[in-house]
């Protein structure tokens, strides 16, 4: 099982401010499998990048994703209020298809 | 515009069984695997299962093998979790996901979950 380390666990930052979160893989994974989500309380999971670097549908461009092999990073180059929220990466090239634990982007 | 509309559910006792069902809508029903994800409120999110594009190939987490079924039905574009067995550990909000690739000379790439349904709590306890 591929297992998915998230860092940190919690962000603190204002808006306006870059936010940068991490996600590191037991062993390699294929960029092509590597998707981030976007979880907001009561809501379910969105999807935000796939393939590691592109967004999805509607996401805007402040979001950003990059990496390769072990280590996957998602950016956001300047936080809005609704961007504050809990982020997940997911490698869905292999069964299980497994989750990071989660960071949690709280407004400081 | 993607929907998967969830039902059943609801609450069970230890050993007991529930069925969830997720109505697909939007989109060619058949084309896409379809997963189950779970998740305890306030914790990470579990894969549970998988079926491919016409039911013929399933798969499953550890944790639910030989306890939960996975199925389709690709003329009422509906997947379902039939969850026996159940266990205290099961408690968590259940998503239907639809599983989105682009594949070409028998390689499939980007593969994400693209669509998630609204969730349906699942309580087993005695």
């Amino acid at each position: 099982e591929i297992v998915l380390t998230q860092s940190p666990g919690t962000l603190s930052l204002s808006p306006g401010e870059r936010a940068t979160l991490s996600c590191r893989a037991s062993q390699s994974v294929s960029s092509t499998h590597l998707a981030w989500y976007q979880q907001k309380p009561g809501q379910a999971p969105r999807l935000l990048i796939y393939g590691a670097s592109s967004r999805a549908t509607g996401i805007p461009d402040r979001f950003s994703g990059s990496g390769s092999g072990t280590d996957f990073t998602v950016t956001i180059s300047r936080l809005e209020p609704e961007d504050f929220a809990v982020y997940f990466c997911q490698q869905c090239g292999t069964s299980p298809y497994t989750f990071g634990q989660g960071t949690k982007l709280e407004i400081k | 515009e993607v929907r998967l509309v969830q039902s059943g559910g609801g609450s069970a006792q230890p050993g007991g069984s529930l069925r969830l069902s997720c109505a697909a809508s939007g989109f060619t029903f058949i084309y896409d695997w379809m997963h189950w994800v779970r998740q305890v409120p306030g914790k990470g999110l579990l894969w549970v299962s998988r079926v491919n594009n016409d039911g013929s190939s399933t798969i499953y987490a550890d944790s639910v093998k030989g306890r939960f079924t996975i199925s389709r039905d690709n003329v009422k574009n509906t997947v379902y979790l039939q969850m026996d067995s159940l266990t205290v550990e099961d408690t968590a909000v259940y998503y239907c996901v639809r599983d989105v690739s682009e594949c070409g000379s028998g390689t499939c790439y980007n593969r994400r979950f693209d669509s998630w349904g609204q969730g349906t709590q699942v309580t087993v306890s005695s």
